[in-house]
């Protein structure tokens, strides 16, 4: 099992470009996240999914959108990126009624200059 | 204010030191807490749950007052490798997803 697989790792965007971070899970799980975590802070919710087809808001949704068209795949698209979206991203995903077993991935740090 | 603060730190211990870390939460309907380690750079990962009663796994004990409204994590006999960010997490009742604190890093120096 891969778990949760992110691409890209590492990018840098100029201002007002879009760009797709890819999060893909093999686990089965009905639940994924996107969180962003900037330096020295906490991790920041942006948007969730409860299933396929399913999509809601987090904390930070503004400049976002995502997608869940199936159970392994959750998007997230950047549109006209701004520096303020300098960030790591962490997409997560869990099982229903597990609420701590959060699965990460590994990260895409995204540099907007 | 934040739902969940922490110290920042960081925590510069000597080895084989005990350390403690305290995190405290503002909202009332919480129900599940947990402590997550966070390496430089990487991902975050569950280094274990806090219960009222408190417990223990090795030389990590996580105690919750739940009057108090805050949880504390404490590591005993510090290693090298116990070198990085603490985040306290929080589930609250209605919500889907967990709340993260902003960590407390900590730094063992041989």
């Amino acid at each position: 099992n891969a778990g949760v697989t992110q691409t890209p790792k590492f990018r840098i965007l100029k201002i007002g470009q879009s760009m797709t971070l890819q999060c893909t899970q093999d686990m089965n799980h009905n639940y994924m996240y996107w969180y962003r975590q900037d330096p020295g802070m906490g991790l920041k919710l942006i948007y969730y999914s409860v299933g396929a087809g399913i999509t809601d808001k987090g904390e930070v949704p503004n400049g976002y959108n995502v997608s869940r068209s199936t159970t392994e795949d959750f998007p997230l698209r950047l549109e006209l990126a701004a520096p303020s979206q300098t960030s790591v991203y962490f997409c997560a995903s869990r099982v229903d009624g597990t609420l701590a077993v959060y699965t990460f991935g590994s990260g895409t740090r995204l540099t907007v200059v | 204010r934040k739902e969940v603060e922490q110290d920042p730190g960081p925590f510069n211990v000597p080895e084989g030191a005990t350390v403690a870390f305290n995190c405290t939460y503002s909202n009332s309907a919480s129900q599940s807490f947990f402590w997550y380690r966070q390496d430089c750079r990487k991902e975050p990962k569950l280094l274990m749950s806090v219960y009222s009663s408190g417990n223990e796994d090795g030389r990590f004990t996580a105690q919750l007052n739940r009057a108090s409204q805050y949880i504390s994590l404490l590591i005993r006999d510090s290693k090298l490798s116990d070198s990085a960010t603490y985040l306290c997490v929080v589930s609250y009742t209605g919500r889907r997803a967990l709340t993260f604190g902003s960590g407390t890093r900590l730094q063992v120096q041989p």
